[in-house]
C-alpha cells in the first residue's frame, strides 16, 4: 500500500526537541522530493520545508529556519524532522506529504501532533 | 510571505455550484501556472484535487475543475454533494510554497 505514517510527536516543554519521523511505503521514496506541512489546532495549513530527492537541497519557512532541521535516510525510505528550540507556536499537527513538483502534494500522511507547553 | 485571500466561507445547496476564490499576487498566482488546491475533512489530512491550476488527480471526480484569471484562481465544485463539505486550501509556488487562508465549504 501507497502510504506515509509520522510518528514521534508529543508534549514537550519550550526550549526542548523532538525528532519527527515519517515512514514510506508503497513507491519509490528516493525519486521524490518531500516535505512537511503543519497545521495549528484551529488555523489553516502552513508549509515549513522540503528536501531534493538525494537530500542535497533543503528549503524551510522563514519562522523555522534556524531551529528545524528537515533529512532524509533513502535506505530505509524515512523522512525525518528535527525540531529544536521549540516555541510554543509551534504547536500543531505536523503532516509529512510526497511533493510532485511546484507545490502539489499528492500523498500525505495521518499526521503527528507535537505540543509546545510548560 | 504572506498567505494567499481566500474567502473564510462558502455554500450551496446539493446539486448546485460554488466557487472559492484564491487570490495572490504578480509573484506567485498570476506569475506561475503552479496553483493546487486541497480538501480537508476535519480531523483528516489534506486531500490533493487540483494542480498546475487545472489539472487533477486520478480518482478525483470530475465535479471538481480549476482556473486562473491575473493575481486569482478559482476552484469550481458542481453538482454539490454532501461529502463536498470540507475546508479547501489553496496553495501555489512561489518563491516560498504559500497556502491560502482556507474556505469552509457547507453544504445547505
Amino acid at each position: 500500500e501507497v502510504q506515509l505514517v509520522e510518528s514521534g510527536g508529543g508534549l514537550i516543554q519550550p526550549g526542548g526537541s523532538l525528532r519527527l519521523s515519517c515512514a514510506a511505503s508503497g513507491f519509490r521514496f528516493s525519486s521524490y522530493w518531500m516535505d512537511w506541512v503543519r497545521q495549528a489546532p484551529g488555523k489553516g495549513l502552513e508549509w515549513i520545508a522540503s528536501i531534493k530527492t538525494d537530500g542535497s537541497t533543503e528549503d524551510y519557512v522563514d519562522s523555522v529556519k534556524g531551529r528545524l532541521f528537515i533529512s532524509r535516510d533513502n535506505s530505509n525510505d524515512l523522512l525525518y524532522l528535527q525540531m529544536n528550540s521549540l516555541r510554543v507556536d509551534d504547536t500543531a499537527v505536523y503532516y509529512c506529504a510526497r511533493d510532485i513538483g511546484y507545490g502539489a502534494f499528492d500523498l500525505w500522511g495521518q499526521g503527528t501532533m507535537v505540543t509546545v507547553s510548560s | 510571505q504572506s498567505a494567499l485571500t481566500q474567502p473564510p466561507s462558502a455554500s450551496g445547496s446539493p446539486g448546485q455550484s460554488v466557487t472559492i476564490s484564491c487570490t495572490g499576487t504578480s509573484s506567485d498566482v498570476g506569475y506561475y501556472n503552479y496553483v493546487s488546491w486541497y480538501q480537508q475533512h476535519p480531523g483528516k489530512a489534506p486531500k490533493l484535487i487540483i494542480y498546475e491550476v487545472t489539472k487533477r488527480p486520478s480518482g478525483v471526480p470530475d465535479r471538481f475543475s480549476g482556473s486562473k484569471s491575473g493575481n486569482t484562481a478559482s476552484l469550481t465544485v458542481s453538482g454539490l454533494q454532501p461529502e463536498d463539505e470540507a475546508d479547501y486550501y489553496c496553495l501555489s509556488y512561489g518563491r516560498r510554497d504559500v497556502f491560502g487562508t482556507g474556505t469552509k465549504v457547507t453544504v445547505l
